[in-house]
């Protein structure tokens, strides 16, 4: 059974300041990371995934997120945030087999003070 | 970019009552998905769904809630009877096929049941 641990529950940082939102994972097959974003009250949105080959990830809106498999991670990363990237970050992860279903962490909110 | 569409976006019924859930997903999609969100809390896996059958439902999909989707119509989400415990934002995703495919969600629709 694969799960996903996001450790901080809300982070907040100034516009223009960078930031790092952790997801940890553990399953021991092989596995299928990705990063969605909740605006308040929307539906999720997809940022970037990761399957395979280079594990720095580029994602929309300047987005990005680094696979580990030695520390069992996918942060992702921004390095300049606008005030609109406010909202909740969920980290998902599935196993490459089976019904492939995601299943996702408890979520980051992420918070850009002006 | 495609889009789900989920009617209604707000219901409120008395408890016992049924109610029917409506997913209109990306045109071409093939796999459906529902999830259960709480205020505040993650997005956690319902069931999916594939070529007219349940692939796989988590504990969360208790024996009084079904889904279908008759030819070429809404995805639906059913849940008979209400439970207090029911109330919480349902969102509906699809994707094309293939485990690493983005899922695309919906807006939810908010289920209050009193």
């Amino acid at each position: 059974t694969q799960t996903v641990s996001q450790s901080d529950a809300h982070v907040t940082v100034f516009e223009g300041d960078s930031v790092e939102l952790r997801c940890n994972y553990s399953y021991g097959g092989s596995i299928y990371l990705s990063w969605y974003i909740q605006h308040h009250g929307r539906g999720l949105q997809f940022l970037l995934k990761y399957y395979s080959g280079n594990p720095v990830v580029q994602g929309v809106n300047g987005f990005e997120a680094e696979f580990s498999k030695s520390d069992s991670s996918f942060h992702l990363r921004k390095a300049s945030v606008h005030w609109s990237d406010s909202a909740v970050y969920f980290c998902a992860v599935s196993a490459s087999s089976g019904s492939w279903q995601l299943i996702f962490g408890s979520g980051t909110q992420l918070t850009v003070m002006p | 970019g495609p889009k789900v569409l989920q009617i209604p976006s707000h219901q409120i019924i008395d408890m016992g009552q049924m109610v029917t859930l409506n997913c209109d997903p990306v045109s071409n999609h093939l796999y459906f998905y529902w999830y259960k969100q709480i205020l505040g809390q993650q997005m956690e896996f319902l069931v999916n769904f594939y070529n007219g059958k349940v692939m796989e439902k988590s504990k969360l999909f208790k024996d009084q809630f079904s889904v279908e989707r008759p030819d070429g119509s809404y995805f639906t989400l059913k849940i008979q009877p209400t439970a207090l415990e029911d109330s919480a934002v349902y969102f509906c995703a699809s994707r094309t096929g293939g485990g690493t495919g983005q899922l695309y969600f919906g807006e939810g629709s908010k289920l209050t049941v009193l």
